[in-house]
């Protein structure tokens, strides 16, 4: 099956610094790439779903401004967590769908662990 | 009321079990579905796809009721390695993404 990356898989910050993870598909081009958080014993949550060369769109509830999400290309995306705090602390994974239709498969990512002190 | 609901379990069942797992599902106009599976701080992993006329992959069945808006996942003959949390996943209707339940945990032992 297709691969996709995410680069840091763990990462550790202060409070009030801004974190940037990256996703990548690694061999095919992704249309759409989406954004989840998953906190511990809770389902994944959908933040935004993210097409390349224009805006993300943003789940209700979801700080547009606090979570900065760039995809720049067919192969990456980038979200930001600007000025972290502590409940932002969380599991974040990405997934990415070759195709638009909601029958195609999305390609997860292996996650990255933030952890805000 | 969630919009994807599983059963968090834990099951816990001794190897060569048969285990069931249901899920029921909010948006009447849910197109596609599946069953995933995701073991321990690790991204979830596509286990299969559920189709109207159920369907069967190896010691996994899944079923579809569209009725009653409800899915199903069995599986036979449970080995250790099947010890993780089952997510159903429903597409969000209209919408080109994915609703997930919280999972059930299932734990297979000696």
């Amino acid at each position: 099956g297709a691969v996709v990356s995410q680069h840091p898989s763990r990462v550790i910050c202060k409070s009030g610094t801004s974190v940037k993870i990256e996703c990548r598909s690694l061999d095919f081009q992704a249309t759409t790439m989406f954004w989840y958080r998953q906190f511990p014993k809770q389902s994944l949550m959908l933040m935004a779903t993210s097409n390349e060369g224009s805006k993300a769109t943003y789940e209700q509830g979801v700080e547009k401004d606090k979570f900065l999400i760039n995809h720049a290309s067919l192969t990456l995306s980038t979200l930001t967590v600007t000025s972290a705090h502590p409940e932002d602390s969380s599991f974040y994974i990405c997934s990415a769908r070759e195709r638009e239709g909601s029958y195609n498969e999305q390609f997860f990512g292996p996650g990255t662990r933030l952890t805000v002190l | 009321r969630k919009e994807v609901e599983q059963d968090p379990g834990p099951f816990n069942v001794p190897e060569g079990a048969t285990v069931a797992f249901n899920c029921t599902y909010s948006n009447s106009a849910s197109q596609s579905f599946f069953w995933y599976r995701q073991d321990c701080r690790k991204e979830p992993k596509l286990l299969m796809s559920v189709y109207s006329s159920g369907n069967e992959d190896g010691r996994f069945t899944a079923q579809l009721n569209r009725a009653s808006q409800y899915i199903s996942l069995l599986i036979r003959d449970s080995k250790l390695s099947d010890s993780a949390t089952y997510l159903c996943v429903v597409n969000g209707g209209g919408y080109n993404k994915l609703i997930f339940g919280a999972g059930t945990r299932l734990a297979v032992h000696p």
